[in-house]
């Protein structure tokens, strides 16, 4: 069974500094993986979708990679501003109906 | 419409009553899930659509949850004899056949069941 995990559960910096999110999976066998934001009260939004045979994706200031056979990925967000507060979510496709195993996922809190 | 629409955005029920939420989902969208988010559980997977059938309904966590699509279009999500258990935000995704990974989400359903 696929799982999901994400570290940290919490995350609170300065504005302006560069950080890194993970995600780790258990069952390397996926179809895709993907970032998602959710702010609250809000549904999620898609931010990076990254397919199996791919090793990274960009998308201004963020930068998702995955590394399949170590069963990890990470979101690197740069310049890091109050308005990327929310939180991320990561999320495994693991066949081709479009079903996703979601992390638990990273608060982040930007400070100004 | 614009995006995909949920319907209530909060609902409060009395324990042992059903409730039925509703989703309409973006114009064209042929794929449909339902996702719920609870405290400590994080978000779970309870069915998808492909047009009007189920072809997985492997996350509905038992037989007083169902869930219909009509139309193609929208989707009813029913929880029968409501437990306290049953308290999270229901989420609504759909997504195009020209892109079936490009998921849009609803705002959900706040369900608490008192």
């Amino acid at each position: 069974k696929q799982e999901v995990t994400q570290i940290p559960a919490a995350l609170s910096v300065p504005e302006g500094e560069n950080l890194v999110l993970n995600c780790s999976f258990t069952d390397s066998a996926i179809y895709n993986l993907q970032w998602f934001r959710q702010d609250p009260g809000k549904g999620l939004t898609s931010l990076l979708l990254i397919q199996s045979s791919q090793r990274e994706q960009t998308s201004g200031r963020l930068n998702a990679s995955l590394d399949k056979s170590s069963g990890r990925s990470t979101l690197y967000i740069a310049a890091s501003q109050p308005g990327d507060s929310a939180t991320y979510l990561c999320a495994v496709g693991s066949g081709n109906t479009g079903k996703l195993i979601f992390g638990q996922g990273t608060t982040l809190q930007v400070k100004p | 419409g614009a995006g995909v629409s949920q319907s209530p955005s909060n609902k409060v029920t009395e324990k042992g009553k059903d409730v039925e939420l509703r989703c309409d989902p973006i114009s064209g969208h042929t794929a449909l899930y339902w996702y719920r988010q609870s405290l400590g559980q994080g978000l779970e997977f309870l069915i998808y659509f492909q047009g009007n059938s189920a072809p997985d309904k492997s996350g509905l966590p038992s037989d007083r949850f169902s869930a219909e699509r009509t139309g193609g279009s929208v989707s009813t999500l029913t929880i029968q004899r409501t437990q306290q258990e049953d308290s999270a935000v229901y989420l609504c995704a759909s997504s195009s056949p020209t892109r079936p990974f490009g998921y849009t989400f609803g705002s959900g359903t706040r369900l608490t069941v008192v």
